[in-house]
């Protein structure tokens, strides 16, 4: 049960886009659609924002968009703001367990 | 409102035992796959075990295999994690979580999230 692995930082200006990786292997993010997204501010608990790979769950808006391609999974905010200056966590279904990426810090410049 | 409400925390000596308890209420609790997440201070999150609507299907980390059992009453709407064995290392703050996976769906996502309850374990 090894942890997806993440970029631990990225960064970004009002407006402009980010992209976060997610990289598993064929027995995770690979083989099943089943993979997700949370937003986490401190002190706060997380919050879903993309389910199945590429699901918005409703409120959430569509500047959060996810995809995957083989073993890497992504989530991209377009049009960054202030407010998504957070943590986030992509999370995968892998057979009976599941498993965590290691969480990316988004910095708003 | 869809509310998730842990309790049961608090410190405990290394070896010794805790329950958690989550209360849900707002959503059909029975149809629903239920977790439990933990997140070390300053760290990221860890799916901890799972359990479906029957409690047929149940689930554990490696790291609590064992040690720590699930179990629901959908007749109380509740939730519980027996943490047997504790160690330094389950230190945590323990979020109750709701999936998206029910008896209606083949989707999986943490939807709803409780505020968290949390162990300390230290002599």
């Amino acid at each position: 049960q090894s942890a997806l692995t993440q970029p631990r930082s990225v960064s970004g200006s009002p407006g402009q886009s980010v992209t976060i990786s997610c990289t598993g292997t064929s027995s995770d993010v690979g083989r099943y659609n089943y993979v997700s997204w949370y937003q986490q501010h401190p002190g706060k608990a997380p919050k879903l924002i993309i389910f199945d790979v590429t699901k918005r769950p409703s409120g959430v808006p569509d500047r959060f968009s996810g995809s995957k391609s083989g073993n890497t999974a992504s989530l991209t905010i377009s049009g960054l703001q202030a407010e998504d200056e957070a943590d986030y966590y992509c999370y995968s279904f892998a057979g009976s367990p599941w498993v965590f990426g290691g969480g990316t810090k988004v910095t708003v410049l | 409102e869809v509310q998730l409400v842990e309790s049961g925390g608090g410190l405990v000596q290394p070896g010794k035992s805790l329950r958690l308890s989550c209360a849900a209420s707002g959503f059909t609790f029975e149809d629903n796959v239920m977790h439990w997440v933990r997140q070390a201070p300053g760290k990221g999150l860890e799916w901890v075990s799972s359990i479906n609507w029957l409690s047929a299907n149940i689930h554990y980390a490696d790291s609590v295999k064992g040690r720590f059992t699930i179990s629901r009453d959908n007749g109380r709407n509740s939730l519980y994690l027996q943490m047997n064995s504790l160690r330094p290392e389950d230190m945590a703050l323990y979020y109750c979580v709701k999936d998206i996976r029910s008896v209606l769906n083949n989707d999986y996502g943490l939807d709803v999230w409780g505020q968290g309850t949390t162990v300390t374990v230290s002599s």
